[in-house]
């Protein structure tokens, strides 16, 4: 069975700072993908990235960017000089990687960032 | 514009009575999902479909129901066995491959009262 892990459940910094989402996972499957959501408080959940496993290479988009560790099964995400508009509930999530497969998702990490 | 619209975002229904939750894609996405949330219970899958008139249970099926008659609606109706409906659901879809972005609506909230 698969599983996601977000230990954290809220975090607090305040602007300017760098903070990193922890996102641990579990598959017996040897090929997988995996994905990062942000939801802000008007509900709707926002693709952020998708990974798939033989894809090891960290990737950066602006003042994301994500480590895709698979030697401990781990994909963070750390976000550079945060703001404001960065708050929100961030979503890790791990799918197979046949046909039509579902997501199964962490329970969240809630990011507050104070002005 | 393309995408998945879900409705109504805001419902409340008494108790003992069942309800429809409407999601609509233009995105000829092949694959739709039905996905509750709760506070600090991440998403959960109550139901999908891969094709038309035909579905599948997902973790919490129960006191759910749901049709697939045409590829681009995919509405779920609550029922009233459903012991607590209160919560937000997301609708979502995909296109076919192993591995492809899922796309979520924006969210229909539900409270029973």
């Amino acid at each position: 069975a698969q599983k996601v892990t977000q230990a954290q459940t809220e975090i607090s910094v305040v602007e300017k700072e760098d903070v990193t989402l922890d996102c641990v996972y579990e598959t017996r499957d040897t090929t997988y993908y995996l994905f990062w959501y942000k939801q802000p408080p008007s509900g709707e959940l926002v693709f952020l990235i998708r990974r798939n496993s033989f894809d090891e290479q960290n990737e950066i988009s602006g003042r994301y960017s994500w480590n895709f560790q698979k030697s401990t099964s781990s994909f963070n995400f750390t976000i550079t000089a945060s703001q404001v508009v960065d708050s929100a509930v961030y979503f890790c999530a791990l799918s197979e990687a046949q046909g039509y497969s579902t997501l199964t998702f962490g329970k969240g990490t809630m990011l507050l960032v104070s002005p | 514009d393309g995408g998945i619209t879900q409705s109504p975002k805001y419902l409340f229904r008494k108790e003992g009575q069942n309800v429809t939750l409407s999601c609509e894609q233009n995105l000829n996405h092949d694959a739709m999902y039905w996905y509750r949330q709760d506070p600090g219970q991440g998403l959960r899958l109550i139901y999908y479909s891969q094709i038309v008139n035909d579905f599948q249970k997902g973790d919490i099926a129960e006191g759910y129901s749901v049709s697939r008659e045409k590829k681009e609606s995919f509405p779920l109706t609550v029922t009233s066995a459903q012991k607590n409906p209160t919560a937000f659901y997301l609708c979502a879809s995909r296109t076919s491959g192993g591995g492809n972005t899922i796309y979520f609506g924006e969210g229909s909230w539900l409270t029973v009262v």
